[in-house]
């Protein structure tokens, strides 16, 4: 089955920084790669999504990029805020569309 | 849409004792998730339903845990007898087809003394 790796397992960034987590994938049939954010006493929301036939998706501060060859993706959030602090955690589609989550990113901007 | 509602927020319960926690997935959603998350484990896939038969039950851990989905707006998973490993934040999610987006719900937690 699918397995995805995910680093850093925590990040600490100052406000008006880039936070970049990185995932790795092991199954080349997985076609769809989304992103959720947790905050604390929440459900995992999701916050963005790509595909694979596409390579880079963006929305606002956060931006996602996907290397089919390499199997990894990754997420990218420009001019952190306080607000983005959260558990952030990707996922990979396995056979029936089932998502397998890495173990997520505890991400922390300070002011 | 209120989006997933799960209930009730937080359970706590004596060793031995049944649990039954409930889903309301979003109006229109034909699959539906459950899953659990603890710090050692994160997110596990507990059971999957399509079009409110079960599809995959593989990482329900062991013959205590059952779910059900008798109809499209309502699930249960139920522990019985329940043991204090099982506490953790369980969570309900439901996406339209396959392939796409989950919704999850605010979660249940857990606690079994």
């Amino acid at each position: 089955g699918e397995n995805v790796e995910q680093h850093p397992s925590t990040l600490s960034v100052q406000e008006g920084d880039s936070a970049v987590i990185k995932c790795t994938y092991s199954d080349s049939a997985s076609n769809y790669f989304p992103w959720y954010k947790q905050e604390l006493g929440k459900g995992p929301q999701l916050i963005i999504d790509i595909r694979s036939n596409v390579g880079e998706k963006k929305d606002q501060r956060i931006a996602v990029t996907l290397n089919k060859t390499a199997k990894h993706f990754s997420l990218h959030i420009t001019e952190t805020q306080p607000e983005d602090s959260a558990v952030y955690f990707c996922a990979a589609t396995s056979s029936w569309g089932k998502l397998q989550f890495g173990a997520g990113t505890q991400v922390v901007v300070t002011p | 849409d209120a989006g997933v509602i799960q209930s009730p927020r937080h359970e706590v319960t004596e060793m031995g004792q049944e649990v039954t926690l409930r889903c309301k997935p979003i109006s229109g959603h034909n699959s539906l998730f459950w899953y659990r998350q603890t710090m050692m484990r994160g997110l596990e896939l507990l059971i999957y339903f399509n079009n409110n038969v079960p599809i995959d039950d593989s990482g329900m851990p062991e013959d205590r845990f059952s779910a059900k989905m008798p109809n499209a707006s309502f699930s249960t998973l139920k522990i019985q007898p329940s043991e204090p490993r099982d506490s953790a934040v369980y969570f309900c999610a439901s996406s339209l087809g396959q392939g796409g987006g989950y919704t999850f719900g605010s979660g249940t937690r857990l606690t079994v003394v």
